[in-house]
């Protein structure tokens, strides 16, 4: 079975600080990595693809990438209270298909 | 921006009962997916829909589950006699290629089964 492993948190950082969030899956087939947040209630919106070793940057955002760790991580720099919300990592394989970890829940403090 | 609707926001059922969820994806978007999220659980996959039939489905879409695509716009995800845990918010999704390009969630159905 695929897993995609999340700690849940939550995890507090003080406003303008940087935000490491974190996640490991099993599959070493996975091809492509993605980012979702998701605010409480709502649907996810992706917010970050990687699928290629290394690092990704989109504004504050940066994913990091490491297939032969089976890792991938999100840094949020200069947090700020609106990036409080769950942070779902999802993996895909050579299909379709995404599987989900169950999040991290991210708390931006004043 | 372009977006993925779904109807109704909320659907309250009797179990037992059948439900339909609507959805209209993107237009130029050519694959489908269905999604649930038990509350307080992670995002699960059940069927993904491409050139009006089934590309892959999880254990979770058993016979009880069915999709379709009636006209050009619309999809569809009906539950024929639900359960109390099929309670969950249902996110139908779209993308425009294979291979994971990320999709776009709809804004979700909250199923409450009683």
């Amino acid at each position: 079975q695929k897993e995609v492993e999340q700690n849940s948190g939550p995890l507090s950082v003080p406003e303008g600080a940087i935000a490491s969030l974190n996640c490991t899956y099993s599959d070493r087939g996975s091809q492509s990595f993605f980012w979702y947040r998701q605010y409480s209630g709502k649907s996810p919106e992706l917010i970050m693809s990687i699928y290629s070793n290394g690092d990704k940057e989109d504004g504050r955002f940066t994913a990091q990438l490491n297939k032969a760790s089976q890792y991938v991580s999100l840094l949020i720099r200069d947090s700020q209270p609106s990036d409080s919300a769950t942070y779902l990592c999802a993996v895909g394989g050579g299909g379709n298909k995404l599987t989900f970890g169950t999040g991290t829940q991210l708390k931006v403090e004043l | 921006e372009p977006e993925v609707t779904q109807t109704p926001s909320h659907q309250v059922t009797q179990m037992g009962q059948e439900v339909i969820l609507r959805c209209v994806p993107i237009s130029n978007h050519l694959y489908f997916y269905w999604y649930r999220q038990i509350l307080g659980q992670k995002v699960e996959f059940l069927v993904s829909f491409y050139n009006n039939e089934i590309s892959e489905k999880s254990e979770i879409f058993d016979d009880q589950f069915s999709v379709e695509r009636p006209d050009g716009s619309n999809f569809t995800l009906k539950i024929r006699s639900t359960k109390l845990e099929d309670s969950a918010m249902y996110f139908c999704a779209s993308s425009e290629a294979l291979g994971n390009s990320g999709y776009t969630f709809g804004s979700g159905t909250r199923l409450t089964v009683v």
